[in-house]
C-alpha cells in the first residue's frame, strides 16, 4: 500500500479483556517495528521484525504482550488481560531494511484506552 | 544507559526566522542520527538522516548538523512558517541495525508565530 495502515484507529476496552492491534506495512518493507507512546512521553520501542522473525522480544513490557508477523507483511500486537497502564497510542512503522540508514514510515497509530 | 535529550520546553519562533532545535546524546556516537516531525494525532514523519562521518545535511529549508565531539545534533528550519509548527523528534540507533530499534528523544514542540 501507499503507507503504513493500522487498525483500529481507536479501541476502548474493559480491563481484563484481550485486544489485537493490526499493522499493514508498506509493500516490500522487510523491517517492521512496534512502538508505544504514552501521553507526554517519548516513543517506547517494543519489538522489531525482520521478515517474519523477531530476534529480540525483551522490549515487550510484560508476558501479556505478544506479537507476530506473517508472510513478511501484516503484523499483529496482542495484549492479553489488559490493564489501565496499557492505555497508550501504539505505533507501527516499517522500513526498507533493518539497517538504521533507512528512515521509518509510521502509521497513524491505534489509540488504546483501557477502562 | 543511552540517553537522548531534547529541550522539553516549547520553542516559540517568529515567522520568517530560523528555528534551531537541539539534540544531545550520551555515550558513544551512533552510526546514524535521524530527525522526525510529529503532528498531533499522527505518527512521526521521517525528515532527514545524517551519518556520523557527515557534518551537515540539507533538504530544502531544513539543515541538520552532527558533532560527534560535542555529542550533539542541531536541526535548523530557515524561513520558518506557521505550518512548520509541530513536535520534532531526534532518533538514533546505536547498533546500526534494527534489533534494538531507533531510540527516540521526547521531542521539542516548535511553535511558529505569524
Amino acid at each position: 500500500g501507499a503507507g503504513v495502515s493500522q487498525s483500529p484507529s481507536n479501541k476502548v476496552t474493559e480491563k481484563g479483556k484481550d485486544v489485537e492491534l493490526r499493522c499493514d506495512p508498506i509493500s516490500g518493507h522487510t523491517a517492521l517495528y512496534w512502538y508505544r507512546q504514552s501521553l507526554g512521553q517519548g516513543l517506547e520501542f517494543l519489538i522489531y521484525f525482520q521478515g517474519n522473525s523477531a530476534p529480540d522480544k525483551s522490549g515487550l513490557p510484560s508476558d501479556r504482550f505478544s506479537a507476530e508477523r506473517t508472510g513478511g507483511s501484516v503484523s499483529t500486537l496482542t495484549i492479553q488481560r489488559t490493564q489501565q497502564e496499557d492505555s497508550a497510542v501504539y505505533l507501527c512503522a516499517s522500513s526498507l531494511s533493518g539497517a538504521s540508514n533507512y528512515g521509518y514510515t509510521f502509521g497513524s497509530g491505534t489509540r488504546l484506552t483501557v477502562v | 544507559s543511552q540517553k537522548i535529550e531534547q529541550n522539553s520546553e516549547a520553542l516559540n519562533i517568529q515567522e520568517g526566522k530560523t528555528a534551531t532545535l537541539t539534540c544531545n546524546y550520551t555515550n558513544y556516537s551512533p552510526a546514524y542520527l535521524q530527525w522526525y516531525r510529529q503532528d498531533p494525532g499522527r505518527g512521526p514523519v521521517f525528515l532527514l538522516l545524517i551519518r556520523e562521518n557527515e557534518k551537515e545535511k540539507r533538504k530544502e529549508r531544513l539543515k541538520v548538523t552532527f558533532d560527534t565531539t560535542l555529542k550533539q545534533s542541531l536541526f535548523h528550519i530557515t524561513a520558518s512558517q506557521p505550518a512548520d509548527s509541530a513536535t520534532y523528534l531526534c532518533a538514533l540507533s546505536y547498533s546500526g541495525g534494527g534489533a534494538d530499534g531507533l531510540t527516540f528523544g521526547k521531542g521539542t514542540h516548535l511553535i511558529i508565530q505569524p
